[in-house]
């Protein structure tokens, strides 16, 4: 089946620091990899949607200068945060769809940033 | 823009009660629907879709069916079990957006005592 992998599971950093977080589709392509960010309250926040051949999307509140994405095949994606602050904590998700036509979106077990 | 609307926040049930967490959308199209379930240090897992009005999806004893009339998609169980016990959100994407984004509800925390 479908396995969406991410790496680190959970980090700490400092308060204006960066970190590096990373996707991993297994077993299938990813023709899409979508980066939601689930805040304590467990509501999702999609940060931005990278679609293959198509330039990276991000949402409104979210720039590519704060979470700069590179998606540079079809299984692998990775995201950092810059500049990190209290509220950039989250649980920091990697949704990936297997096709253009697939509707499915397969999440990994996250990345829980934690700000100090 | 789309929305997604899950009445209950938190249901507290009995091992073997009758479960129904209800779900409404606004959507432009014809959207896909979708219920997702979250364990604890776990990301969300598909259940399962519908993308057409009146189409049933249903996995592990869980079921929705797609209703555009009411714009609803409540998920229902007839016996619940302590596994259960999670977070439910419903989903929507926008297939003629094509963009694989989804809007989600905000999630009901499901309580099964045994």
């Amino acid at each position: 089946g479908a396995l969406v992998y991410q790496y680190p599971r959970r980090t700490i950093c400092k308060s204006g620091t960066s970190m590096r977080m990373e996707c991993q589709a297994v077993g299938f392509q990813a023709t899409s990899v979508a980066w939601y960010r689930q805040s304590p309250q467990k509501t999702f926040e999609l940060i931005a949607l990278s679609t293959v051949n198509s330039a990276i999307k991000y949402e409104q509140n979210f720039t590519q200068e704060k979470f700069p994405i590179s998606h540079p095949n079809l299984s692998f994606s990775s995201m950092t945060v810059l500049n990190a602050y209290l509220e950039d904590r989250g649980l920091y998700l990697c949704g990936a769809r297997l096709g253009l036509g697939s509707y499915e979106q397969y999440f990994g077990p996250g990345t829980r940033l934690t700000v100090l | 823009g789309d929305s997604v609307t899950q009445t209950e926040g938190q249901v507290a049930l009995s091992e073997e009660d009758f479960l129904t967490i209800h779900c409404n959308y606004s959507a432009s199209g014809y959207p896909t629907l979708f219920w997702y379930v979250q364990y604890p240090g776990e990301g969300p897992q598909l259940l399962f879709r519908a993308s057409r009005d009146k189409e049933k999806g249903s996995s592990r004893g869980f079921e929705a069916t797609y209703d555009k009339g009411t714009t609803s998609f409540h998920l229902r169980k007839a016996s619940v079990q302590e596994s259960d016990s999670a977070v439910y959100y419903c989903a929507l994407s926008d297939p003629g957006a094509n963009t694989g984004k989804l809007t989600f509800g905000h999630g009901t925390i499901l309580r099964v005592h045994p």
